[in-house]
């Protein structure tokens, strides 16, 4: 079992409606979590943290975390093309503090 | 400018070379990591330093070396042991204070 399950996609959502990306984890010691964008051909870009439950509202994002079900969300609000890309669920365990998991990936295309 | 650096953007080398790649951080983070990513999939962790002195194979480490003689420094060496070193690698460093992990801009490497 993978430490960061995602849905590889394609997402595609239509210009202005919101796009929701899920994410599970399997270690319940996890404590930190993380969603980053990678435009093709460029690094990861840390767009939300979050560390408790419940929301956590920046701009157009949204991160949710649910610690109980295991489970982290990012909804992106009026998403626009620009918003194509590949979004990554990380998580931060708690007794390693510095070791990071990575999820594969979610393609988000966003079409006009 | 704070950040992250990666040289060279592109490298090309003949198989059976060694080749190290440069990461260089301003970020005063006590933690590096070096991932490794193929095309279409996620991020694999190679190596990574908590602190100056000190590091730990990650998931992918065979064929791969490093040295942590700075904070702000941590190249990767790609021997000729490693099977199929073509890939896009990317370097991150990390704050304990919030666990983000930043990612440099990345070296593709091509070995032919």
């Amino acid at each position: 079992q993978k430490e960061v399950e995602q849905n590889s996609g394609p997402l595609s959502v239509p210009e202005g409606a919101i796009a929701s990306l899920n994410c599970t984890y399997s270690d319940r010691g996890s404590q930190s979590f993380f969603w980053y964008r990678q435009y093709s051909g460029k690094s990861p870009e840390l767009i939300m943290s979050i560390y408790s439950n419940g929301d956590k509202e920046d701009g157009r994002f949204t991160a949710q975390l649910n610690k109980a079900s295991q489970y982290v969300s990012l909804l992106i609000r009026d998403s626009q093309p620009s918003d194509s890309a590949t979004y990554l669920c990380a998580t931060l365990r708690l007794y390693n503090f510095n070791k990071f998991y990575f999820g594969s990936g979610t393609k988000l295309n966003v079409k006009p | 400018d704070g950040g992250i650096t990666q040289s060279p953007k592109y490298l090309f080398r003949k198989e059976g070379q060694n080749v190290t790649l440069s990461c260089e951080q301003n970020l005063n983070h006590d933690a590096m990591y070096w991932y490794r990513q193929d095309p279409g999939q996620g991020l694999r962790l190679i190596y990574y330093s908590q602190i100056v002195n000190d590091f730990q194979k990650g998931d992918i480490a065979e064929g791969y070396s490093v040295s942590r003689e700075k904070k702000e420094s941590f190249p990767l060496t790609v021997t000729s042991a490693q099977k199929n070193p073509t890939a896009f690698y990317l370097c991150a460093s990390s704050t304990e204070r919030t666990g983000e992990q930043y990612f440099g801009p990345g070296t593709r490497l091509t070995v032919t």
